[in-house]
C-alpha cells in the first residue's frame, strides 16, 4: 500500500501570513493532485502535477512536485479567511490507473 | 449538467438494518468509486468500477456491496449496518486519461 503523509495535520494562522503544507511518500507517483474540501461538501480539485520538479501557480497558491515524484508541497501566500478548509493530497500510482491514494489532510484555519 | 449526485444527504440506521446509498453522474464517466471519510483517516476507497458490469474492491470493502448496471449509476449497499460504518460517504467519477476525480456532496451515515 502506498502511503501519503501530510503535514502538518492542523494549521491555524492569521490572515496575511504565508504557509506551506507538505505531502510525502516513499513511493513514486505518476501524478499528484491537491484537493480542497469545505465542511459538508465533497473535495474539489485544485491542481494536478505530473512532471518531476513541476511548479504550478493558482493565484496565491503555488504547488510543487518533487524531482523524484515522491513528494509535493502547497504554499499559500498572504492567506485569506476564504482559504480555510481541509487540503488533501492524492497520488496516482500508474499513468493508466484510476485509483488515488489520499493523504489524511491538513485542516487549515485562517483567522481574521 | 448536475455532475455527481448522491442521495440521501443524511441517514440514521439501527444496527443490522440494510440500505442503499445512491450515486449518479451525468458526465458519461467510465470510472466511479466510493470512499468513506472518517476523522483523522482521510479518504479510503471502498469499491470502484471501471465501467458498466465491472467492479472491484478497494482498501476497505468489507460490509459493502456494489453493482454497476449502467454507466450513470453506482449504488453502494450496506448489507447489515454496524456502528463502525458510521462515516461520511463520497462517490466520485472520472474519465479515462483524466486526472480529475469529481466528487459528490456526500452522505452522512450514522449507525446506532
Amino acid at each position: 500500500t502506498q502511503l501519503l503523509k501530510q503535514s502538518p495535520q492542523f494549521l491555524s494562522i492569521q490572515e496575511g501570513e504565508n504557509l506551506t503544507v507538505y505531502c510525502n511518500s516513499s513511493s513514486v507517483f505518476s501524478s499528484l493532485q491537491w484537493y480542497r474540501q469545505e465542511p459538508g461538501e465533497g473535495p474539489v480539485l485544485l491542481v494536478t502535477v505530473v512532471t518531476g520538479g513541476e511548479v504550478k501557480k493558482l493565484k496565491r497558491l503555488t504547488f510543487q512536485f518533487g524531482d523524484a515524484r515522491k513528494d509535493s508541497s502547497l504554499h499559500i501566500t498572504a492567506a485569506q479567511t476564504g482559504d480555510t478548509g481541509l487540503y488533501l493530497c492524492a497520488g496516482q500510482s500508474g499513468a493508466g490507473s484510476y485509483q488515488l491514494t489520499f493523504g489524511k489532510g491538513t485542516k487549515l484555519s485562517v483567522i481574521p | 449538467n448536475a455532475g455527481v449526485t448522491q442521495t440521501p444527504k443524511f441517514q440514521v440506521l439501527k444496527t443490522g438494518q440494510s440500505m442503499t446509498l445512491q450515486c449518479a453522474q451525468d458526465m458519461n464517466h467510465e470510472y466511479m468509486s466510493w470512499y468513506r471519510q472518517d476523522p483523522g483517516m482521510g479518504l479510503r476507497l471502498i469499491h470502484y468500477s471501471v465501467g458498466a458490469g465491472i467492479t472491484d474492491q478497494g482498501e476497505v470493502p468489507n460490509g459493502y456491496n456494489v453493482s454497476r448496471s449502467t454507466t450513470e449509476d453506482f449504488p453502494l449497499r450496506l448489507l447489515s449496518a454496524a456502528p463502525s460504518q458510521t462515516s461520511v460517504y463520497f462517490c466520485a467519477s472520472s474519465s479515462p486519461g483524466a486526472h480529475t476525480q469529481y466528487f459528490g456532496p456526500g452522505t452522512r451515515l450514522t449507525v446506532l
